[in-house]
């Protein structure tokens, strides 16, 4: 049973504009949730966290939106450049348990 | 973060054979894990690799087939026993302190043939 869903296997966006990446969990009880983002051939490489004490995170570019009473989270993208084109994948954990759980990942391309 | 080189990069195997796959991070981590990547699905957490003593598995994976080794805070192997085309993957190792942001090694794509 997948506790994390990324029910979008891809996404294109045109440069310059919002990319939008969803991620659904099943667990309540997580409380730390990640985007990583990976290119061929490349191991992932982390993104952008946030706790389950906030519902928005933001650096540079990218925002974290966290909606604990959907069990919902987004990371925008704004403004999409060509380098971003990847796999984005969000897990989710138990904090203290620092176990994570991914969802199977979003490939965006951005036409530039 | 950690930066972690992981090695070897690709493999194909044949079946009944084992490979073990090395994991050297550049600095001490408190945790370290194993994953695997199956085709178009979810990096699943195989085990949590503990310093000096058994790795901890998840559901469905057992030492046997999976055995890990971590001998420090800064190394870590996988083996892949007796592998079957079912084996065939991608498995990565990740590293990390508590809770943060865990870097990735570059995965071993693994071909059972």
């Amino acid at each position: 049973d997948q506790q994390v869903k990324q029910n979008s296997p891809s996404l294109s966006v045109q440069e310059g504009r919002i990319s939008i990446l969803n991620c659904d969990y099943t667990n309540s009880m997580f409380d730390y949730f990640l985007w990583y983002k990976k290119y061929p051939a490349e191991g992932p490489t982390f993104l952008i966290s946030i706790s389950s004490i906030k519902d928005k995170n933001e650096d540079g570019r990218f925002t974290v939106f966290l909606n604990k009473s959907a069990k919902h989270l987004s990371l925008h993208i704004v403004p999409s450049q060509p380098g971003d084109s990847a796999v984005y994948f969000c897990a989710a954990s138990l904090i203290h348990f620092n176990k994570f759980y991914f969802g199977s990942g979003t490939k965006l391309n951005v036409k530039p | 973060s950690a930066v972690i080189s992981q090695k070897p990069s690709r493999d194909i195997c044949q079946r009944g054979t084992s490979l073990t796959i090395q994991c050297q991070v550049d600095s001490q981590v408190t945790m370290m894990f194993w994953y695997r990547q199956q085709p178009g699905q979810s990096l699943t957490l195989i085990a949590t690799a503990n310093q000096g003593s058994e790795a901890t598995y998840e559901s469905g994976f057992v030492i046997d087939k999976f055995p890990i080794s971590r001998p420090n805070l800064t190394f870590s192997t996988l083996t892949v026993s007796n592998m079957s085309p079912e084996d065939s993957s991608i498995y990565l190792c990740s590293g990390g302190g508590d809770g943060g942001d865990y870097t990735f090694g570059s995965g071993t794509r693994l071909t059972v043939v």
